[in-house]
């Protein structure tokens, strides 16, 4: 089983700013299955970026992924209030598939 | 528009049985590998459990394996999660998921004495 470890575990932040969100695997994550979800409260996941490094449609270019093997980053260029939420990195490589423990980016 | 539909969660007592069902419309379900993910209060994501497209295939978590149970039926659009010998910690939100981008809303189980 491949274990995630996403870091931090929080991270405060003020609006405008930029927030990089981290995803280490035990394992490497190979074709880059590697994906990132926001979550908001009493809401299902939002897929955010497949692949790594591919933008889900509709979501804004704010939003960045990169990495690759065993270490994989979420960036939001310029945090929007509607950005203030968890994020969790999935991988899909393997089975079972698994996901991060989860970073809550809040405002500072 | 793709959408997925779970129902059938409630409230059962430890060691009872709980069938969810996913209605899916919007795609072509027969031609697409399904799963459930489940999420317990304050906690993250838990995959479950997947199914290839004719029901051939089925991969489980360590934790339901030998418990839980999933089916489908492509003529009816749906997906089927049988959970058995239900303990405490099986208590989330459960999710039909198509991919990685399709979610449905999830239906709460609850296990509790």
């Amino acid at each position: 089983e491949i274990v995630l470890t996403q870091s931090p575990g929080t991270l405060s932040l003020s609006p405008g700013e930029r927030a990089t969100l981290s995803c280490r695997a035990s394992q490497s994550v190979s074709s880059g299955y590697l994906a990132w979800y926001q979550q908001r409260p009493g809401q299902a996941p939002r897929l955010l970026i497949y692949g790594a490094s591919s933008r889900a449609t509709g979501i804004p270019d704010r939003f960045s992924g990169s990495g690759s093997g065993t270490d994989f980053t979420l960036t939001i260029s310029s945090l929007e209030p509607e950005d203030f939420a968890v994020y969790y990195c999935q991988q899909y490589a393997s089975s079972p598939q698994t996901f991060g423990q989860g970073t809550k980016v809040e405002v500072k | 528009e793709v959408q997925l539909v779970e129902s059938g969660g409630g409230l059962v007592q430890p060691g009872g049985s709980l069938r969810l069902s996913c209605a899916a419309s919007g795609f072509t379900f027969s031609s697409s590998w399904m799963t459930w993910v489940r999420q317990a209060p304050g906690k993250g994501p838990e995959w479950v459990a997947n199914i290839n497209q004719d029901g051939s295939e089925k991969n489980y978590v360590d934790s339901v394996r030998g418990r839980f149970t999933l089916s489908r039926d492509n003529a009816k659009n749906s997906l089927y999660l049988q959970m058995n010998s239900l303990r405490v910690e099986d208590t989330a939100v459960y999710y039909c998921a198509r991919g990685q981008k399709f979610w449905g809303q999830g239906t709460l189980v609850t296990v509790s004495s």
